[in-house]
C-alpha cells in the first residue's frame, strides 16, 4: 500500500518569510496530491492540491511543487502571517483504490509575529 | 451551502458501551469517507461507502466496527463495546464521485472513552 512521509515535523518562521514542507510517497500510481490544513479542534481545509499530470500549482500565497520522478512534492507558503499557524498534512491518492486519502504524519507550522 | 455535518462533537463513552458517530455529506455528494486520528498523529483511513454500499472497508477493525450509509439519511460509524484505545477523533469526508477526488471533511466528533 501506500507510504506517505512529511518532513519536518515542526517549523517555526517570522513573519514573511516563507514556509516549505515537504513529502515522499512510495506508490508510483498514485495521482492526486491534496494539502490540508488542521487548526485546532477542527477538520482538515484542503488547500490547494495537484494532480500528477501537472509540476506546479499556484493559488495567492501558496504554491505546491510535483516531481513524479523522484517520487515527492511539496508545499511552499510565502509573505506568511500568524494565521497560517496550523498543522499541515500531505496526502496521496490513486483512482483504483477508490481514492482512499493516505496522508503523512502532519507538519506543525507556527508563524512568529 | 452546508458543509460536511458530523454529530455529535464530542462524545464520552464507558468502556464496553456503545458508540455511533453520524455524518451527513455535503448536498450532491454521494461518497463517504470516514478517517480517524489518533491524539498528535495524521488521519487514517478506515472505509469508504456510498449510498446503500461499502466500497472498501480495507482499514477498519474486523471486529466491533461497522458502518453504513443507508439510502436515506447519515452514514453512521459504530463501535461496539468500546475500549480505552478506541479515544480519538472521527473525521468524515465527503466527494462529489470516486474520479473526483476532492474530498471535504467535517469537523469530526472527538470520541473519550472513560
Amino acid at each position: 500500500g501506500e507510504n506517505v512521509e512529511q518532513h519536518p515535523s515542526t517549523l517555526s518562521v517570522q513573519e514573511g518569510d516563507s514556509a516549505v514542507i515537504k513529502c515522499t510517497y512510495s506508490d508510483s500510481a498514485s495521482n492526486y496530491f491534496p494539502w490540508y490544513k488542521q487548526e485546532l479542534g477542527k477538520g482538515p481545509q484542503l488547500i490547494i492540491d495537484i494532480r500528477s499530470n501537472v509540476g506546479e500549482k499556484k493559488d495567492q500565497r501558496i504554491a505546491v511543487t510535483l516531481n513524479k520522478t523522484a517520487k515527492h512534492f511539496s508545499l511552499h507558503i510565502t509573505e506568511t502571517q500568524p494565521e497560517d499557524s496550523a498543522v499541515y498534512f500531505c496526502a496521496a491518492s490513486e483512482e483504483t483504490s477508490g481514492s482512499r486519502l493516505t496522508f503523512g504524519e502532519g507538519t506543525q507550522l507556527t508563524v512568529n509575529p | 451551502n452546508a458543509g460536511v455535518m458530523q454529530n455529535p462533537r464530542h462524545l464520552v463513552r464507558r468502556r464496553g458501551q456503545e458508540a455511533r458517530l453520524r455524518c451527513s455529506p455535503m448536498k450532491g455528494h454521494s461518497h463517504v469517507y470516514w478517517y480517524r486520528q489518533l491524539p498528535e498523529e495524521g488521519l487514517k483511513f478506515m472505509v469508504y461507502l456510498q449510498k446503500e454500499n461499502i466500497i472498501d472497508e480495507s482499514g477498519m477493525p474486523k471486529e466491533r466496527f461497522s458502518a453504513e450509509f443507508p439510502k436515506e439519511g447519515p452514514s453512521i460509524l459504530r463501535i461496539q463495546q468500546v475500549v480505552r484505545g478506541d479515544s480519538a477523533a472521527y473525521f468524515c469526508a465527503s466527494s462529489v464521485r470516486q474520479a473526483a477526488y476532492e474530498q471535504y471533511f467535517g469537523p469530526g466528533t472527538r470520541l473519550t472513552v472513560t
